[in-house]
């Protein structure tokens, strides 16, 4: 299958500062991707849709000021946690979707787990 | 409103055992079924997954069973392994989303015990 890179595994940060998180679709180029979020124990919480060269599309309730997003490249998108707090402690996943509409198939990357003191 | 709905929320079969996991869906068209594996600490493994016009499909130990009349479809794991111990999420794609987003059910924590 596919691969998709997501770099850092983990991040530990202060309170008020911003993080970034990389997610890169290794071998294939990918139009869209999305962010979500992971609560222990829960499903993934889709957070936003990056699409390459455009803004990208909060979910509703998802802070668009707080969660910056980025898809400079058709391999790279970026998450940026802007001034994070506590709260925003979680597992963060991107994943990378393929092909055309008909036999697009989403890949995940393995995870970042951000940790706000 | 979750659009998926999976079940049990946990399972805990014997090595060798047989494990089921159901989801159904309801009033939205989709016209992709996925089901995903996850390690702890690791993100989403895409596992299996069928087409509306199919009413079965077999990868190795995994089998998804699809009933369209009745919403439904399941995961069976065959010859259960401790290895597969993880959890499952079963998801959906509504045919009108032009993004291809996927609707995910809630996760089963399957244990395999030796």
């Amino acid at each position: 299958g596919a691969v998709v890179s997501q770099h850092p595994s983990w991040v530990i940060c202060k309170s008020g500062t911003s993080v970034k998180i990389e997610c890169r679709s290794l071998d294939f180029q990918a139009t869209t991707m999305f962010w979500y979020r992971q609560f222990p124990k829960q499903s993934l919480m889709l957070m936003a849709t990056s699409n390459e060269g455009s803004k990208a599309t909060y979910e509703q309730g998802v802070e668009k000021d707080k969660f910056l997003i980025n898809h400079a490249s058709l391999t790279l998108s970026t998450l940026t946690v802007t001034s994070a707090h506590p709260e925003d402690s979680s597992f963060y996943i991107c994943s990378a979707r393929t092909g055309v509409r008909a036999k697009n198939i989403q890949y995940f990357g393995a995870g970042t787990r951000l940790s706000v003191l | 409103q979750q659009q998926v709905k999976q079940s049990p929320q946990s399972l805990i079969v014997q090595k060798g055992g047989i494990s089921i996991i159901n989801c159904a869906y309801e009033n939205t068209a989709f016209d992709y079924f996925p089901w995903y594996q996850q390690f702890p600490g690791k993100g989403p493994a895409l596992l299996i997954a069928i087409r509306p016009d199919v009413s079965e499909k077999k990868e190795g130990r995994f089998t998804i069973s699809f009933n369209k009349s009745a919403k439904q479809f399941s995961l069976h794991i065959m010859d259960s392994q401790p290895g597969d111990s993880a959890t499952y999420f079963c998801a959906a794609r509504p045919t009108l989303d032009s993004w291809g987003k996927l609707q995910f059910g809630a996760g089963t924590q399957v244990v395999v015990t030796p």
